[in-house]
Parts: C-alpha cells; structure tokens; sequence
C-alpha cells in the first residue's frame, strides 16, 4: 500500500497569512494527487485533483503543486471559512490512501 | 447538479452485517466513465479508502476488509450497497459514498461527496 504523510498535523495562522501543506507519497504516484476540505461535522469537500487542477467552483486562492511523491496544498490568503481540516488522497494505485490531515486553526 | 444520499441502520450489533446504500441523482452508474466510492472515518480520526465499483461492474476493496467488504450497483435504482460482515466496535465511523465523474478524463478522483452516514456498532 501507498502511505500518504502529511505535515504538519496542525498549524495555527491568522486571517490573510498564507497557508502551505505538505503531502508525501511512499512512492511514486505521477499527479494522480486530490486534496479535500472538512470542516467540522460536515462531508469531505474536493478543492484539487490531478495535483494542480482546481475543482469547479473551488476559489483560485487554493492553489497545488507537485508530482512523483512530493505535493504541496496552497491557500493564498486565510478566511475564516478556510479554517478546516485538509486531507491528501493518491488514486495512482488500490487502496486509494489519504493522508492523516492537517487541522488549519485559527491562531 | 450531481447529489449523493447513504442510508441504512445507524446502530448495529457486533457480528451483525452492515448493509448501507448509496443514492446517486444528477448522474448515472449505466454511464461509461462513472464510479462511486466508499470512504469512512471513525470519529476524531483520519478519512479511510474501502472500495469503489465503476460503470462497467469493475470493482476493489481495501485489501485489509477485502474479506468483509462487497460492493454492487442496481442500475435500475441508480444505487449502490456496500456490505460489511462481522462488525465490531471498531468500525464505528461516519460512512461516506463519493462520485466518480469521468474515469478516462479524470482519473479515479473523487468528486462530489454525500453528507455521510454515522453507524455505531455496540451491543
């Protein structure tokens, strides 16, 4: 199985910073990379797949990079309802892993 | 708009079988490229990939439940169930269904979400 980490667990930023997550694949994966918003109590959100295209509807302030097995997740300017956590998936081979998020708190 | 809606049981009995099903709308499991998927996420914890099934009745599981894992669509009713043998405390999480728009233009990337499903295994 592919493992997927992510870093850091947490961060805390306040409203306007600029916000980066890492996501690290245990192999290669090409851009087969989507990350997903979760805020509290609600379902997972698609923002990115393909590493780097952003999903429908999904604002240009969240931005992705990467391929082979380094990812990064950028959010340009924090709101208030970019507080969340953050998930990484791989769907380059079963199972289709995520990483164990990243809680974006407010500092 | 394309909406997905699990139900089933929200408390089972440890060695009890877990039968959930996912209602797609705004998009059908006949059409080629589609697929849906199961995720779950016990509470306070990290999302988890159990399986997936596609237009053409192509399907994986998560090699670790693959023993107590089934997963099959109703074309008719646009459905699709996910089975679960022996439940335990353990699988104690919210079950979510999630869409798979277009295998050959996008990957097996997961588009729109349901709202999830919480099940509580305990006797």
């Amino acid at each position: 199985d592919i493992q997927m980490t992510q870093s850091p667990s947490s961060l805390s930023a306040s409203v306007g910073d600029r916000v980066t997550i890492t996501c690290r694949a245990s192999q290669g994966i090409s851009t087969y990379l989507a990350w997903f918003q979760q805020r509290p109590g609600k379902a997972p959100k698609s923002l990115i797949y393909a590493a780097s295209t952003l999903q429908s509807g999904v604002p240009s302030k969240f931005s992705g990079s990467g391929s082979g097995t380094d990812f990064t997740l950028t959010i340009s300017s924090l709101q208030p309802e970019d507080f969340a956590t953050y998930y990484c998936q791989q769907y380059s081979s079963y199972p289709h892993s995520f990483g164990g998020g990243t809680k974006v708190e407010i500092k | 708009q394309i909406t997905l809606t699990e139900s089933g049981p929200t408390l089972v009995k440890p060695t009890e079988t877990l039968t959930l099903t996912c209602t797609l709308s705004g998009s059908s499991i006949r059409t080629t490229g589609v697929g849906v998927g199961w995720i779950r996420q016990p509470p306070g914890r990290a999302l988890e990939w159990l399986a997936v099934i596609y237009w053409d009745d192509d399907k994986a599981y998560r090699p670790s439940l693959k023993s107590r894992l089934t997963v099959t669509k109703d074309t008719f009713r646009n459905q699709v169930v996910l089975t679960m043998t022996k439940m335990d405390p353990v699988d104690t999480a919210t079950y979510y269904c999630a869409h798979i728009p277009d295998y050959y233009g996008s990957g097996r990337r997961f588009g729109n979400w349901g709202q999830g499903a919480l099940v509580t295994v305990s006797s």
